[in-house]
């Protein structure tokens, strides 16, 4: 089936724009994620949505940093009036909770992300 | 503060060698995830680990999981070209059912 789709793949901006990115997580999964990954570097997390509510957004750095999904599919990371250290790739991932056993857990599969670059 | 270490965080290695990749975390958990992802790409999951002594193996890569010692080891068979990539592991604490900590990386080159 299909994967976690993202766009754009690429964005450059201005310094002070406002940008949206998006994500279509995989059909049925109800939990979503936004991270962040600068070069070299691991994911760093951002939000995380169950159902159309964001669960957790500990991991946004700033109020300049907004993310919505209304319906609770497709997701939107909005930042607003952008700055250079924003540059970054930003990952989405969806992930569905399962149980084996008397575990559970939540498999995380990624989108190919979207490289900002604010200059 | 919740750490997840992996070494050697970057590894140059000959075609047909073996070696292992450790990662050790520092919360009590018994869910881990080991990732890989090639330039410019992004994250593949290659193994989902839930319980003390799981191994998972998918061609010349396998992967274990000891909770008591808090380490988990992806140990690499007879190299090839192709396993060339950076991977990562990730923690899931016992005290959340979504968060997880990532290790920095290993990126690992495999000279043919």
């Amino acid at each position: 089936g299909a994967g976690v789709s993202q766009t754009p793949s690429n964005k450059v901006t201005e310094k002070g724009k406002y940008v949206e990115l998006r994500c279509d997580p995989i059909s049925g999964h109800t939990a979503l994620y936004w991270y962040r990954q600068s070069l070299g570097q691991g994911p760093e997390f951002l939000i995380y949505f169950q159902g159309t509510g964001a669960a957790d957004d500990s991991g946004l750095p700033n109020d300049r940093f907004f993310a919505v999904r209304p319906e609770g599919s497709v997701s939107t990371l909005k930042i607003q009036r952008t700055e250079r250290g924003d540059s970054a790739v930003y990952l989405c991932a969806s992930s569905l909770n399962r149980v084996v056993g008397r575990s559970s857990y939540n498999e995380q599969f990624f989108g190919p992300g979207t490289r900002l670059t604010v200059l | 503060e919740l750490k997840v270490e992996q070494n050697p965080l970057f590894l140059s290695m000959q075609e047909g060698k073996n070696y292992t990749i450790y990662c050790n975390y520092s919360t009590t958990s018994d869910r881990l995830y080991w990732y890989r992802q090639d330039p410019g790409k992004s994250l593949e999951s290659l193994f989902v680990l839930l319980s003390n002594g799981a191994v998972k193996q998918e061609g010349r890569l396998m992967a274990s999981l000891d909770t008591k010692a808090r380490l988990s080891t992806l140990h690499i068979t007879a190299a090839v070209h192709d396993l060339s990539a950076t991977y990562f592991c990730a923690v899931a604490p016992r005290s959340s059912n979504y968060q997880l900590i990532w290790g920095a990386g290993t990126k690992l080159i495999i000279k043919p």
